[in-house]
């Protein structure tokens, strides 16, 4: 099944800890993106990737970074200076330019205790 | 700033209703312009998207109309069904250069049997 797979659905972690949400897509696209969903707040982009070993940051970056070694595989790291961590986080996967859709993973319920 | 802007914020209709949600943008480069459909813990699935060139897009149930003058469009859902509760977002982008997507602070949509 081609698709893109986010684990794990749910992660529990003391403050000041760095915390690696992973993301996987196999539907070889070239573009993927991380976003942050609060409620009321809509999605929110934090880092995306054209190709390989390059990525941009998005409206609300500080705090996060992020890594783009494989093409399939776009890992988001919530360091320790996010202020307020705790969210649902979104990767999705374009195939790439003049491609319009994004496809969706099924997230990752990120819980700062 | 806000670049999608999205109303109402919820929205409760009865079975076989035409719940209406409205979204505005301002940057006239924005040339895409997708629905996505999320579901509790779940990640956004595409519903339906409309390029400017045409004033209205209808899949299934599921319609958008589309506005460019006033830089405005909707989304129309045709004899809703408690299976349509959900979150609905709108978002939009450009075609070509269609790095990021914007989007809008959602729909809560629930259809009472």
């Amino acid at each position: 099944d081609g698709g893109i797979t986010q684990s794990p659905k749910y992660l529990f972690r003391k403050e000041g800890q760095n915390v690696t949400l992973s993301c996987e897509q196999n539907l070889n696209h070239d573009a993927m993106y991380w976003y942050r969903q609060d409620p009321g707040q809509g999605l929110r982009l934090i880092y995306y990737s054209q190709i390989v070993n390059d990525f941009q940051k998005g409206d609300i970056a500080e705090g996060y970074s992020v890594s783009r070694e494989k093409k399939e595989s776009f890992p988001l790291t919530v360091t320790s200076a996010q202020k307020n961590p705790t969210a649902f986080y979104l990767c999705a996967s374009r195939r790439g330019q003049g491609y319009n859709e994004q496809f969706f993973g099924p997230g990752t319920r990120l819980t700062v205790l | 700033q806000q670049q999608v802007k999205q109303s109402p914020q919820s929205l409760i209709v009865q079975k076989g209703g035409i719940p209406i949600i409205n979204c505005a943008y301002e940057n006239t480069a924005f040339d895409y312009f997708p629905w996505y459909q999320q579901f509790p813990g779940k990640g956004p699935a595409l519903l339906i998207a409309i390029r400017p060139d045409v004033s209205e897009k209808k899949e299934g149930r599921f319609t958008i109309s589309f506005n460019k003058s006033a830089k405005q469009f909707s989304l129309h859902i045709m004899d809703s069904q408690p299976g349509d509760s959900a979150t609905y977002f709108c978002a939009a982008s450009r075609h070509r250069t269609g790095n990021q997507f914007y989007f809008g602070t959602g729909t809560s949509l629930t259809v009472i049997p």
